[in-house]
């Protein structure tokens, strides 16, 4: 099947440590995203790409870092100086990076500071 | 600045009553717009989206939603609410200057027996 494949689906850090989330697509999309959510906040933008090898800070960059070298893989690293990282991390795709596609999302990945 | 506001924070309706959730954004241009849902722990399902055209937009199990230029808003609306309706709703925009598609702070919608 088609789709998003977000991994761990759960994942502990100790303070000081630098994580790092998967996200993989087979859905051939060359745009993908990564938001974090807290509660009453809605979805924020953390790191978008639109094409392999490029990628562009979104809203809340700071203290996390992508990488692209592959058209399906995007995996996101917490690092320590991210100040409150405990959140639910949003891997997505899309088509392009153009406005009008529609942003598919995986499950999801819970990050907890310990 | 391009925004999304969601004015409710959380709706309680009962079981096979009405559903109306708000949805507002700022910034002039018209964006393309989407209805998002998510089950607690879940990634976001896409309901519906509006791009041009009729502005009244027909999803996925029994959703529709408005676009109203005059009052820039696009409501999400459904007849008769199901217990498994039951979830966080999203809105978002995305102006075509940007690439990016920005979204509300969400709808927690509990639905009561």
């Amino acid at each position: 099947d088609g789709g998003i494949t977000q991994s761990p689906k759960y994942l502990f850090r100790k303070e000081g440590q630098n994580v790092t989330l998967s996200c993989e697509q087979n859905l051939n999309h060359d745009a993908m995203y990564w938001y974090r959510q807290d509660p009453g906040q809605g979805l924020r933008l953390i790191y978008y790409s639109q094409i392999v090898n490029d990628f562009q800070k979104g809203d809340i960059a700071e203290g996390y870092s992508v990488s692209r070298e592959k058209k399906e893989s995007f995996p996101l690293t917490v690092t320590s100086a991210q100040k409150n990282p405990t959140a639910f991390y949003l891997c997505a795709s899309s088509i392009d990076g153009t406005s009008g596609n529609t942003i598919y999302f995986g499950e999801g990945s819970w990050l907890t500071v310990v | 600045a391009q925004s999304v506001t969601q004015p409710d924070i959380h709706i309680t309706v009962s079981e096979g009553a009405s559903l109306e959730l708000r949805c507002n954004y700022s910034y002039g241009a018209t964006p393309y717009l989407f209805w998002y849902v998510q089950s607690p722990g879940q990634g976001l399902q896409l309901l519906l989206k509006y791009f041009s055209g009729d502005t009244l937009v027909q999803g996925i199990k029994g959703f529709e939603a408005e676009f109203k230029r005059s009052q820039s808003s696009f409501n999400l609306r459904k007849p008769s609410v199901h217990w498994s309706d039951a979830a966080e709703y999203f809105c978002a925009a995305g102006w075509s200057n940007t690439g990016k598609l920005i979204f509300g702070q969400g709808t927690t919608l509990q639905v009561k027996p």
